[in-house]
């Protein structure tokens, strides 16, 4: 296994247009996490997923942000609509919940979103 | 909600220590996580510290919590130039799920 991977690694976008964004997490991990990192600051939850299922999405910037994760393994997040301040770096992370420390996060290393 | 606090910058010379601040907010947090950015690359957990602990070390690292104060500390002993990156602490969202990050703190070292 090679990580988490996560495609594509850059996407410059003209605004209004829709984004996708894939992440494979490491196999066996059951979770899955999406965070947005913008320059200065430490990344930002966005959602998650236990296995399909999405456990928290309240966290979405705006109705815009929408993901998916239809068979437990990969997911995607859209952009609809983008604007020039969802520019960001975009991380995926997954985990094996069990007990103890959560379990190491491990985390891709992002597509980074320019919208002009 | 959570939130955890960081300084931003600090400037070190090769071979000393580092100590790298933190305060939380969650005096709930079962684990307290330190994380490593690399530029261009993503997070790499560094160490993390169970809460009934006080020190935790792990060859150069050293992490200090003190509960009761909710403030982390991460020592990096004989600093190197590879040790350039920004620093995250991390604690658990309540119910030990998504994490929390700090702002990070730039890490340089000067040879």
């Amino acid at each position: 296994d090679t990580g988490v991977s996560q495609n594509p690694r850059h996407k410059i976008t003209k605004r209004g247009q829709n984004v996708t964004f894939r992440c494979d997490p490491i196999s066996e991990h059951n979770r899955l996490y999406w965070y947005r990192q913008t320059l200065g600051q430490g990344p930002e939850f966005l959602t998650y997923f236990q296995n399909e299922a999405q456990l928290e999405k309240s966290r979405l910037l705006s109705d815009r942000f929408s993901a998916e994760r239809p068979k437990g393994s990969f997911s995607t997040l859209e952009i609809q609509r983008t604007e020039q301040g969802d520019s960001a770096m975009y991380l995926c992370a997954s985990s094996l919940a069990l007990e103890g420390p959560n379990t190491e996060a491990f985390f891709g290393q992002g597509t980074r979103l320019t919208v002009v | 909600g959570e939130d955890v606090e960081q300084s931003l910058f600090l400037s070190v010379r090769e071979g000393d220590s580092s100590v790298i601040n933190c305060t939380y907010t969650d005096s709930s947090s079962t684990y307290l996580y330190w994380y490593k950015q690399e530029p261009g690359a993503g997070l790499q957990l560094l160490t993390y510290i169970f809460s009934n602990m006080d020190m935790k070390q792990d060859q150069r690292l050293t992490v200090l919590l003190n509960k009761k104060d909710k403030h982390l500390s991460l020592r990096i002993a004989d600093t190197q130039t590879g040790d350039s990156a920004i620093y995250f602490c991390a604690e658990p969202n309540s119910g030990n799920t998504p994490l929390v990050f700090g702002k990070g703190t730039r890490l340089s070292v000067i040879a």
